[in-house]
Formats: C-alpha cells, sequence, structure tokens
C-alpha cells in the first residue's frame, strides 16, 4: 500500500534560519504530493501541493519540488518565523481520491 | 456552511457504549472522509464516500466501526462498543471531488475519549 514517511521531530530553529523537513513516499502509479499544517488551536490545511514530477508547489515563502527519480517532496524555506512554528504533514493522495499522511514534524521557531 | 464542520467537538462515554459522530462538508463536496488521528501521529485513514456510497471502507479496524452518508452530505460515523483503544480524534475531510490533485478540507475534529 501506499506510504509517507516525514523525518521525526521536534525541530527548533532560530528565526530567520533555513528550514528542511524531509518526506518520502511509496505509492503505486502518479500520486499528487501535499504539505499540510496545522497551526496551535486549528485544524489541519493545505500549505502547497505539487500534482506531477518536477512541479514546485509553493505558499507563504514555502517550496516543495516533486522528486520522481527520489520519490521525495522535501519542504523548504529560506528564512521562518515564529509564526510558522507549526506541525507539517506530508501527504499523498492516489488516483482512487485516497490520500496517506506522514506522521507529522513539529517546528518551533524561537525569536 | 463555510467550512466542514464536525460535532460533537468532544465526546467521552464509558467503555461499552454505543457513540455517534457527525461530519456536515461543504456544501456540494461530492468526496467526503474519515480519518483517525492519535497523538503524535498523522491522521490514519478510515473510510471515504464518493456521493452517497462508500468508495473505500479498507481503513475501518473492525466491524464495530460503521459510517453513512445517505443523503450525499451529511456523514455519521458509528463506533458500537467503545473500547479504551478507540480514543483518538477523529477528522473528517470533503474536497470537491475525489480527483487526484483535489485539496482536502477538514474539520475541527471530534476528540473521543473512552473511559
Amino acid at each position: 500500500g501506499n506510504s509517507v514517511t516525514q523525518m521525526e521531530g521536534p525541530v527548533t530553529l532560530s528565526e530567520e534560519a533555513f528550514l528542511t523537513i524531509n518526506c518520502t513516499y511509496t505509492a503505486t502509479g502518479y500520486p499528487s504530493l501535499f504539505w499540510y499544517v496545522q497551526y496551535p488551536g486549528e485544524g489541519l490545511q493545505l500549505l502547497l501541493k505539487a500534482t506531477k514530477a518536477d512541479d514546485k508547489g509553493s505558499n507563504k515563502g514555502f517550496e516543495a519540488t516533486y522528486r520522481k527519480e527520489t520519490t521525495s517532496f522535501h519542504l523548504e524555506k529560506g528564512s521562518v518565523q515564529v509564526s510558522d512554528s507549526a506541525v507539517y504533514f506530508c501527504a499523498l493522495r492516489d488516483n482512487a481520491g485516497k490520500s496517506t499522511f506522514g506522521d507529522g514534524t513539529t517546528l518551533t521557531v524561537k525569536p | 456552511g463555510a467550512g466542514v464542520s464536525q460535532t460533537p467537538s468532544n465526546k467521552v462515554t464509558e467503555k461499552g457504549k454505543y457513540v455517534e459522530l457527525r461530519c456536515d462538508p461543504i456544501s456540494g463536496h461530492t468526496a467526503l472522509y474519515w480519518y483517525r488521528q492519535s497523538l503524535g501521529q498523522g491522521p490514519e485513514f478510515l473510510i471515504y464516500f464518493q456521493g452517497t456510497g462508500a468508495a473505500d471502507d479498507s481503513g475501518l479496524p473492525n466491524d464495530r466501526f460503521f459510517a453513512v452518508r445517505p443523503e450525499g452530505s451529511v456523514s455519521t460515523l458509528k463506533i458500537q462498543r467503545t473500547e479504551r483503544g478507540d480514543s483518538a480524534v477523529y477528522l473528517c475531510a470533503s474536497s470537491l471531488n475525489p480527483g487526484t490533485g483535489e485539496k482536502l478540507f477538514f474539520g475541527s475534529g471530534t476528540q473521543l475519549s473512552v473511559l
């Protein structure tokens, strides 16, 4: 079956530091890839997505590129802010419409 | 409604009791999903509806769990003979259609505690 593996947390960074959260996946066919974010006290919401190989998703300064050759979708941001503190989930959606999530990575950004 | 609505937000029950969790998706969304999330883990797929029918129920852990969506809108997740291990946050999500690239809109979840 499909699976998503993301780097374990928690991750603690100082403001303006560079962020990478690794994500790799296993799936048959050609899934779409997503990063969802959960801010404290809020529900899950979409951060960015990519629907085919070599696509780059971007939003709020975050980027991730769909790498089919390495089955990866790593999340990056050049300069994090305190307001980026949240739990980040990598996910894939297969051709049947079923979504599979990673276990989440907790990011804390300190001023 | 403006977003996915789940009720109740919290449910405390005793072992062996029956519970129902309700999800009201975004109007017009044909696909509806139920997930279960335990502390420190990602959402775990339970069941997905396309319209009124269950397109994939492979994530339901056993026959104590059942879900319906009789009119293709509101869905109810039903758990019989609850066990302490059923305690988790139950998340509902909807999307406009089940297409691969469609994003999910999540509700705030129901925190179920089985004592």
